[in-house]
């Protein structure tokens, strides 16, 4: 049961233009939404994250847009530059749940691999 | 430097073998939390502790088990390895658990020959 796909196991674009990178998630209780970015030989590093309450976070270069009655979030970078070549993870997280187990796991997508071009 | 230590960085053993991957949270933070990456594979979720007490678990195989000591480091066991365990190993930690913020270590690439 795959709750968060990311259908684009790539994306190419050029240096300063928009990259946007695609999720969809099949569970509507997830609370928080979230990016990770992950170079070779690192772990995974917190980008940008919105509410289920919100439609849109910003953060710089970084915005991420989510639409719930479609269940799709998508994460905008403009301009995008040569260093955000990356693997790109959307995860989702719920709150503790009535049994108090979930408290914030996150359950990722499959990840996106970005190469932007000079 | 995300401030989570993993231990070893690489390890290669046997089928049938244990091993046991090692993690210190950043200094503060109360979960943690274990994902495998396989090959071609998102991140999984195995399982969290919170302050020395399982929290949640994910798909993790009975052939693996984890603890959380009171200093708050915590370790994955692995036994009877199979060569499908093969993966990079990570661990998490977090200071606000609900919002999804965690912080990674860098993995342990584990192979099994």
């Amino acid at each position: 049961d795959q709750q968060v796909k990311q259908n684009s196991p790539s994306l190419s674009v050029q240096e300063g233009r928009i990259s946007i990178l695609n999720c969809d998630y099949t569970n509507s209780m997830f609370d928080y939404f979230l990016w990770y970015k992950k170079y070779p030989a690192e772990g995974p590093t917190f980008l940008i994250s919105i509410s289920s309450i919100k439609d849109k976070n910003e953060d710089g270069r970084f915005t991420v847009f989510l639409n719930k009655s479609a269940k799709h979030l998508s994460l905008h970078i403009v301009p995008s530059q040569p260093g955000d070549s990356a693997v790109y993870f959307c995860a989702a997280s719920r709150l503790a749940n009535a049994g108090g187990t979930s408290y914030g796991k996150l359950t990722f997508g499959q990840g996106t691999i970005l190469t932007v071009h000079p | 430097d995300s401030g989570v230590t993993q231990t070893p960085k690489h390890l290669i053993t046997a089928t049938g073998q244990r091993v046991t991957l090692r993690c210190s949270p950043r200094s503060g933070d109360l979960s943690v939390y274990w994902y495998q990456q396989s090959l071609d594979q998102g991140l999984q979720f195995l399982i969290q502790y919170y302050n020395g007490e399982e929290r949640a678990k994910g798909n993790i195989l009975e052939r693996f088990s984890a603890q959380q000591f009171p200093d708050l480091h915590s370790e994955l066991n692995l036994s009877s390895l199979e060569l499908g365990d093969s993966a990079l190993y990570f661990c998490a930690s977090s200071r606000r658990p609900g919002s999804g913020e965690l912080f990674f270590g860098e993995g342990s690439r584990l192979t099994v020959l």
